[in-house]
């Protein structure tokens, strides 16, 4: 089992409507949780880190945290075309120390206008 | 803002050569970290350093060393290049604060390519 799996997609959604990214991590005691977009040839940012079990809301993208279930969630309300990127989750396991993330392949997002 | 700067965007060196990938950082952050990017295999750590002259290999050292002389630069260099080196390089540097562990902030990426 990997660290932490993503759907690689594509996943393609209609301009307007929500993007729904799903990550799963296999350390039950890891720590911090974090979502970064990056498009195509460029670096990773980040654009959402959640620490605690339950939803956190930042302008028009909510992650949400279940470690119980073991997965966080990144909700994208009214996508737009510049939301069209890859999405990476990251994850701070337990086991590798305070300062380590381990990341998701990422899942490839097109915004359809 | 936070700024870490990669010192090229792309390089292209030949096979044999000893290739230095600069990274500085202006937010006085502990940490710094070296990563590759290849398609389907996903960002992975091949070095890590948690303050001066301290480094941590990551899971893909083999064919790299890292040097950290100032808190500010952290260096990648492979001893002798090869063509399975041919890579995007991501650096990368985060804070040991309570409030914003574990928050990595990424360098705009080297492309390498290595004939």
């Amino acid at each position: 089992q990997k660290e932490v799996e993503q759907n690689s997609g594509p996943l393609s959604v209609p301009e307007g409507a929500i993007a729904s990214l799903n990550c799963t991590y296999s350390d039950r005691v890891s720590q911090s949780f974090f979502w970064y977009r990056q498009y195509s040839g460029k670096s990773p940012e980040l654009i959402m880190s959640i620490y605690s079990n339950g939803d956190k809301e930042d302008g028009r993208f909510t992650a949400q945290l279940n470690k119980a279930s073991q997965y966080v969630s990144l909700l994208i309300r009214d996508s737009q075309p510049s939301d069209s990127a890859t999405y990476l989750c990251a994850v701070n396991p337990f086991y590798q120390g305070a300062q380590k993330l381990v990341f998701g392949q990422g899942t490839r997002l097109t915004i359809n206008p | 803002d936070v700024k870490v700067t990669q010192s090229s965007r792309y390089l292209v060196k030949r096979t044999g050569e000893k290739v230095f990938l600069e990274c500085v950082q202006d937010m006085d952050h502990e940490n710094m970290f070296w990563y590759r990017q290849d398609p389907g295999l996903g960002l992975r750590l091949i070095y890590f350093s948690y303050d001066v002259k301290m480094k941590e290999k990551g899971d893909i050292p083999e064919g790299y060393s890292v040097s950290r002389e100032k808190k500010e630069r952290f260096s990648l260099i492979l001893e002798s290049a090869s063509t399975n080196q041919t890579s995007m390089y991501l650096c990368a540097s985060s804070p040991s604060t309570a409030v914003a562990k574990n928050i990595q902030y990424f360098g705009a990426g080297t492309r390498l390519s290595v004939l």
